[in-house]
């Protein structure tokens, strides 16, 4: 595998589910992210981190905990979702926290 | 953090005509651009960037963009357009060394036959 991915694809769950999305990148970088893309809005920031620290949580809900147990891997834990949180889930990786991103294919989550 | 604006939604063209998808942002000493492409179902790709150095940037299939300091502006442009290049487009700003990277609403280009 090349680049990033992420995985699942794609996600249905209901509120009170639990379940976690995965992001990996082969590229050798240390910093990941993981952005919210919805309809009509422009993409969201939701977490930064560098080397395996979170350097950025802008303002997101309790219900989104992200994990990152190395430089390579990005989880997304998610418990007790709303509908409105439906939207495609985007990780990235850079070199270094201020360098161009490079992104995966997403995981497509809806919230029934 | 920056504020970034794609004038147009949605851009129609024919297959072989040009194009230009506007990109506009709030003013700043200096900022690294971008342009990102995101096909159906896809995740985004990265287009091209300046970073530093000339103004005229080149990326792959054939894009190309501005960076107008002046008019706070970096327009993608490409002379001849093919189906293929439907997608949405997105302009993206961030300030040198910041880890955040501010996006456009998107542009949706569809190239009709």
């Amino acid at each position: 595998e090349t680049g990033v991915t992420q995985t699942p694809r794609h996600l249905v769950m209901g509120m009170t589910n639990k379940k976690s999305l995965k992001c990996e990148q082969h590229l050798g970088h240390n910093a990941m992210y993981w952005y919210k893309q919805s309809a009509k809005k422009p993409l969201e920031l939701m977490f930064v981190y560098n080397f395996k620290e979170q350097t950025e949580n802008n303002s997101v809900p309790s219900r989104f905990s992200p994990e990152c147990p190395n430089s390579s891997h990005l989880f997304l834990h998610l418990h007790t979702l709303q509908p409105e949180d439906s939207a495609l889930y985007l990780c990235a990786s850079s070199q270094d926290g201020g360098s161009t991103q490079y992104f995966g294919p997403g995981t497509r989550l809806t919230v029934l | 953090a920056q504020s970034v604006t794609q004038l147009d939604s949605q851009v129609p063209v024919f297959e072989e005509a040009p194009v230009e998808l506007r990109c506009n942002y709030s003013s700043s000493v200096s900022v690294y651009l971008f342009w990102y492409v995101q096909y159906p179902n896809q995740g985004l790709q990265l287009l091209l960037k300046y970073l530093s150095g000339s103004t005229l940037v080149k990326g792959i299939n054939g894009f190309e963009a501005e960076f107008n300091k002046s008019q706070t502006s970096f327009h993608l442009r490409k002379p001849s357009v093919h189906i293929s290049d439907t997608a949405e487009y997105f302009c993206a700003v961030s300030d040198p060394g910041s880890e955040k990277l501010d996006f456009g609403k998107g542009t949706k280009l569809t190239v009709n036959p």
